[in-house]
């Protein structure tokens, strides 16, 4: 399973852009990039799923260069509420495969 | 649509004593995950099943954790006996082998405290 590195730790105001890259350099052919919101006290939850170029959902856009070597999670006019931890999860689909690995994760803190 | 159920929400108990944890997945969903999460860290995949065969185990303590899914649906996580490292939340997922994205559909959790 590809590994994945991303930062421990960023801060934001509330309105602003936030940009979380993950690198995955190791990176398979078949995988996919996938993104997870973690609130204190809750699961995490699934965000937003790319393979290459650029995917957009109501709540974020995924940007993967042509290399797939990184990614990066852009959350656009953050509030207090995007308080959490990101993770970055690299591999396959296939669910009847072996469970995706998550890392530590970017712990967001959105300041008023 | 229901999400995943877990109970018990906390249990604190101590050292050398069992516990167990119980999970109920979406409803149709064939594979289930028990993840465990330290304070601070990422969650830790500690068993998958695929309806009631096991996919992966390979960091399930067996030695103190066990861990089964009676006709493919239920399951319960046991520790028995519990050490004061064995503090975290137990977090179930499952997913659709049909959906798209292989998305994961996480429980609240069951917080473990192990004195």
């Amino acid at each position: 399973l590809a590994k994945t590195t991303q930062p421990i730790s960023m801060d934001s105001y509330e309105g602003q852009e936030v940009n979380i890259t993950c690198s995955h350099n190791n990176i398979a052919t078949n995988d996919y990039i996938t993104w997870y919101q973690q609130f204190p006290s809750q699961g995490p939850r699934f965000i937003i799923q790319g393979y290459k170029t650029k995917v957009t959902n109501e709540v974020a856009s995924l940007f993967i260069p042509a290399d797939r070597k990184s990614s990066t999670l852009s959350l656009p006019r953050v509030s207090l509420s995007d308080t959490a931890v990101y993770y970055c999860l690299v591999g396959g689909r296939d669910t009847g495969r072996r469970a995706l690995t998550f890392g530590s994760g970017t712990r967001l803190q959105v300041q008023p | 649509e229901a999400g995943v159920a877990q109970s018990p929400r906390y249990k604190i108990i101590e050292k050398r004593q069992s516990v167990a944890f119980w999970c109920n997945p979406i409803s149709g969903h064939a594979t289930l995950y028990w993840y465990q999460q330290i304070l601070g860290q990422g969650p830790k995949l500690l068993i998958q099943f695929q309806n009631n065969g096991v996919v992966d185990d390979s960091q399930l303590p067996k030695d103190r954790f066990s861990a089964e899914r009676l006709k493919g649906v239920d399951s319960t996580l046991k520790i028995q006996p519990a050490k004061l490292e064995d503090s975290a939340v137990y977090l179930c997922a499952s997913s659709s082998l049909g959906g798209n994205t292989g998305e994961l559909f996480f429980g609240e959790g069951s917080r473990l405290t192990v004195l």
